[in-house]
C-alpha cells in the first residue's frame, strides 16, 4: 500500500493563477480531508468528504474548491491564488477513528 | 464543540529525561483524543488515541498518555527522552467516530545530549 500521496511536493504560484492539488489513497477509506498548516496554527479544515460524491466545507474554505469523483481521489483546486494561501497543505483519509496523512505539498504564492 | 489546547509551543529536555507535553480539551461530547508526530518536511503520524476505552493509553516509540476526564486534559509523556524525539506534536479531538479532527496548535520538542 502506497497509503496516501500527494503531488506535487512544491509549487510556487503567481497572485491569480490556479492550480490543482492532487491527492490520491490507495486504503478504500470513504472519509477524505484537506487540511491546511500554517506556524503556530495547528492544522485547519478545508474541506472534507465522506464519500464520492459528496464534499462539505470544514473551518476555512474561501478559495479553494474540491471534488470527489472516486473513492481514491479527492483533489483541491484554487481557483485564483493569493498570498494569504502560502501554507504546506495535507490530505488525509481514515477509516473508523484514525486519519492517515499524506507527506504535504508546500505552497507558495508571490 | 471540540477544542484542544496545547501548553507550551515549545518544550526542552535533555536525553534519558521524563517528557511531558500538555493537551486541555473541550468537548460538548464525549470525546476521542489523539496525539500526532510530525517529523520534518513530513506529514502527521498517529502516536496513540483514546477512544473511550481504557484511560490510560500505550501509543509507539514508548510514548502514553492518561485520560483525566475531572481535569479535562490528555498529557502525553515518555519516561526517557530520545534524540529521535525531536519532532512537533500536535493534540486533537474529535466528537465520535469518523468524525472531523480539531487539532491544537503543536508542541516542538527539542532533545538536548
Amino acid at each position: 500500500n502506497a497509503g496516501v500521496t500527494q503531488t506535487p511536493k512544491f509549487r510556487i504560484l503567481k497572485i491569480g493563477q490556479s492550480m490543482t492539488l492532487q491527492c490520491t489513497q490507495d486504503m478504500n477509506h470513504n472519509y477524505m480531508y484537506w487540511y491546511r498548516q500554517d506556524p503556530g496554527m495547528g492544522l485547519k479544515l478545508i474541506y472534507y468528504s465522506v464519500g464520492a460524491g459528496i464534499t462539505d466545507k470544514g473551518e476555512v474554505p474561501n478559495g479553494y474548491n474540491v471534488s470527489r469523483s472516486t473513492t481514491e481521489d479527492f483533489p483541491l483546486r484554487l481557483e485564483l491564488a493569493a498570498p494569504s494561501q502560502t501554507s504546506v497543505y495535507f490530505c488525509a483519509s481514515s477509516y473508523k477513528t484514525e486519519q492517515f496523512f499524506g507527506p504535504g505539498t508546500r505552497l507558495t504564492v508571490l | 464543540a471540540q477544542s484542544v489546547t496545547q501548553l507550551g509551543s515549545h518544550v526542552s529536555v535533555s536525553e534519558g529525561a521524563l517528557v511531558l507535553l500538555r493537551c486541555n480539551y473541550s468537548s460538548s461530547v464525549p470525546p476521542y483524543l489523539f496525539w500526532y508526530v510530525q517529523y520534518p518536511n513530513q506529514g502527521l503520524q498517529l502516536l496513540l488515541k483514546y477512544t473511550s476505552a481504557a484511560t490510560l493509553v500505550k501509543g509507539i516509540n514508548g510514548f502514553e498518555a492518561e485520560f483525566k476526564k475531572s481535569e479535562t486534559s490528555f498529557h502525553l509523556t515518555k519516561p526517557s527522552a530520545h534524540m529521535s524525539d525531536a519532532a512537533e506534536y500536535f493534540c486533537a479531538v474529535s466528537g465520535g467516530n469518523t468524525d472531523k479532527l480539531i487539532f491544537g496548535t503543536g508542541t516542538r520538542l527539542q532533545v538536548f545530549p
